[in-house]
């Protein structure tokens, strides 16, 4: 069955250290992006990419970075890693048209202490 | 720009019973899509309804239809005959057809409770 698998599901790290949540889905989609929730926020996007090599900006990239390895593949880097990234993280993929919706991961919940 | 609003934070209903959540957007594209997502207790979240801004008909999957009023820029969710499985919450979320990116424009959120 088509999904998305994120990892860890949890992750506890210290202020200024490095942390890489994975993403890898199985729908042959092109796209694949990375949001965060934060109460009172909704999910606000992070990075996304079209396919593999890609990478675009989405609204909040600031100390974040993304790569994507494969079609199935993307990953979530906080190379110094602060408490205001503590969140919920969610990769999701979709295909490349306009009415097409998107599948989730289950999320990773990152606290930073 | 584009921009979702939910300005409902939570509603709470009797079971059995139909409850309306509000969506408003805004956009200048003249093609856009309209989605509803469930969020669930366990964080899990799931794609429910779309509505396609070039038809007039309503959207309609099993007890979840949608009430599209396109000159208000409104997408209500309503869910009909209420359990208390659909305890959750849920977002709305826009793309406009010109968008390269594909990315969805997600409102806040309101949270449903269902009461038995």
């Amino acid at each position: 069955e088509a999904a998305v698998t994120q990892s860890p599901r949890n992750k506890v790290t210290v202020t200024g250290g490095n942390v890489t949540l994975s993403c890898r889905q199985t729908n042959s989609h092109n796209y694949m992006y990375w949001y965060r929730q934060d109460t009172g926020h909704g999910l606000r996007l992070i990075h996304y990419s079209y396919g593999a090599g890609n990478l675009q900006i989405g609204d909040v990239p600031d100390g974040y970075k993304a790569t994507r390895t494969t079609q199935e593949d993307f990953f979530l880097l906080l190379e110094l890693a602060s408490p205001s990234q503590t969140s919920l993280y969610f990769c999701a993929s979709s295909d490349s048209t306009a009415n097409s919706d998107y599948t989730f991961g289950s999320g990773t919940r990152l606290l930073v202490i | 720009a584009q921009k979702v609003t939910q300005t409902q934070t939570s509603i709470s209903v009797m079971e059995k019973t139909t409850v309306t959540m509000d969506c408003v957007y805004e956009t200048q594209d003249s093609s856009y899509f309209l989605f509803w997502y469930k969020q669930t207790a366990s964080g899990e979240i799931v794609f429910l309804i779309r509505q396609d801004s070039y038809k007039k008909e309503n959207a309609t999957v099993g007890h979840y239809s949608l009430n599209f009023q396109k000159p208000k820029s409104s997408i209500g969710l309503i869910i009909t005959a209420t359990q208390i499985e659909d305890s959750a919450v849920y977002f709305c979320a826009m793309r406009e057809a010109s968008s390269g990116s594909w990315q969805l424009i997600f409102g806040s959120g309101t949270q449903l409770t269902v009461m038995p």
